[in-house]
């Protein structure tokens, strides 16, 4: 079983669609949890961090449900520019220290 | 303000020679990670440094590949008589003190190409 798990998608939707991604992860001792947006051939940037009362930036939500070990972005009204692939990533404890280990991603594409 | 700065973009090798990869994170960053990304695939950990101290290297080739955060100057990623399947994009990323919380800011990445 992989550590950081993503559907990979492609997750194709029209402009002002409503889409959510979810990533599991094994290891129950994880401390700490991302999302981070990937475009082709670029460096990810973070998108935002994800705490665990949930939070929420702009058009962007992102919850984190420790019991069932699994995480979520919420996209509300896509735009054209948010066509990206979409990482999860999780600071896994290792060995007194915190190891970031990332998803494949989730790859959306959204369609005028 | 300068972020994580990654040098060369691009590099070229020849099978059997030697690469090096740099990385110089963001001013006062002190912890350094290494990633390896194949074509169509997400982003492979590689290792950990803190100045001067490898801290976790457990996503690194056994042979042929080494990494070192001197004292002074930037990170070093280095490849040994590199092959064909050594070609990939290599990000650098950067965070300014251990601990669970902390999120990292890559470079721009080196893309590697083997011929």
């Amino acid at each position: 079983r992989k550590e950081v798990e993503q559907d990979p998608g492609p997750f194709n939707v029209p402009e002002g669609a409503t889409v959510a991604f979810n990533c599991t992860y094994s290891n129950s001792a994880s401390q700490s949890f991302f999302w981070y947006r990937q475009d082709c051939r670029k460096e990810p940037k973070l998108l935002m961090s994800v705490y665990s009362s949930g939070n929420e930036d702009g058009r962007f939500t992102a919850q984190l449900n420790r019991a069932s070990q699994y995480i979520s972005l919420l996209i509300r009204d896509s735009k054209l520019s948010d066509s990206a692939t979409y990482l999860c990533v999780v600071n896994m404890a290792a060995g007194g220290s915190y190891i970031p280990t990332f998803g494949r991603g989730t790859s959306l594409i959204v369609h005028p | 303000n300068a972020g994580v700065m990654q040098n060369p973009r691009h590099l070229v090798r020849r099978r059997g020679q030697e690469a090096r990869l740099r990385c110089s994170p963001v001013k006062g960053h002190s912890h350094v990670y290494w990633y390896r990304q194949l074509p169509e695939e997400g982003l492979k950990f590689m290792v950990y440094l803190q100045k001067e101290n490898i801290i976790d290297e457990s996503g690194m080739p056994k042979e042929r590949f080494s990494a070192e955060f001197p004292k002074e100057g930037p990170s070093i990623l280095r490849i040994q008589q590199v092959v064909r399947g050594d070609s990939a994009a290599y990000f650098c990323a950067s965070s300014p003190m251990a601990g669970a919380n902390q999120p990292q800011h890559f470079g721009d990445g080196t893309r590697l190409s083997i011929l």
